[in-house]
């Protein structure tokens, strides 16, 4: 089956700097590769997903790129603010039927005033 | 407005109980899913659901059966609680329609077994 693996496990930056966390998947039938943000006390939320038949994807300050061959993708953060503090969660799917999600393990983003 | 709920925020039970967590949904999806939450693991897959009365096991059934009577219901079941299962649970669901793979998330349940 899918395995996410996701780096690093903690990453504190200064506000306004750029923040980059990478996932690495095993199964090439993935399609589909979602980020969660999980405040602190609250439920997982979309951010931002990329489905393999584009490379990049931005909205805003976030993006997201996709390296298929090399099994790959990352979520790029640019202009970092206190609000960006929490854990985020990258995840892959093949798309098919109930499109069930593999996570990897999340990365707490701490971001100094 | 997606709204996933959860029938507890916070449980406590012993070892050897039978425990029910219960999730509602109220945007008519057609999928719904069950994970643990744990620090350092990300979130597991349990059980899933795609229609009523369908269920696939998930990364970690073990210890855990699922019961869906109605589509907008899904009810998480601990036969015989054990400390090893105390974690933060959390429900999901998802649609096959426009916002497909999307899933939105219950608050949690955190689950101590004492």
């Amino acid at each position: 089956g899918e395995n996410v693996e996701q780096h690093p496990s903690t990453l504190s930056v200064q506000e306004g700097d750029s923040a980059v966390i990478k996932c690495t998947y095993s199964d090439s039938a993935s399609n589909y590769f979602p980020w969660y943000k999980q405040e602190l006390g609250k439920r997982p939320q979309l951010i931002i997903d990329i489905r393999s038949n584009v490379g990049e994807k931005k909205d805003q300050r976030i993006a997201v790129t996709l390296n298929k061959t090399a099994k790959h993708f990352s979520l790029h953060i640019t202009e970092t603010q206190p609000e960006d503090s929490a854990v985020y969660f990258c995840a892959a799917s093949d798309d098919q039927g109930a499109q069930k999600l593999v996570f990897g393990q999340g990365t707490r983003l701490t971001i100094n005033p | 407005d997606v709204k996933v709920t959860q029938s507890s925020r916070y449980l406590v039970k012993r070892t050897g109980e039978k425990v029910f967590l219960e999730c509602v949904q109220d945007m008519d999806h057609e999928n719904m899913f069950w994970y643990r939450q744990d620090p350092g693991l990300g979130l597991r897959l349990i059980y899933f659901s795609y229609d009523v009365k369908m269920k696939e096991k998930g990364d970690i059934p073990e210890g855990y059966s699922v019961s869906r009577e109605k589509k907008e219901r899904f009810s998480l079941i601990l036969e015989s609680a054990s400390t090893n299962q105390t974690s933060m649970y959390l429900c999901a669901s998802s649609s096959t329609g426009t916002s497909r793979g999307e899933q939105f998330f219950g608050p949690g349940t955190r689950l101590t077994v004492l």
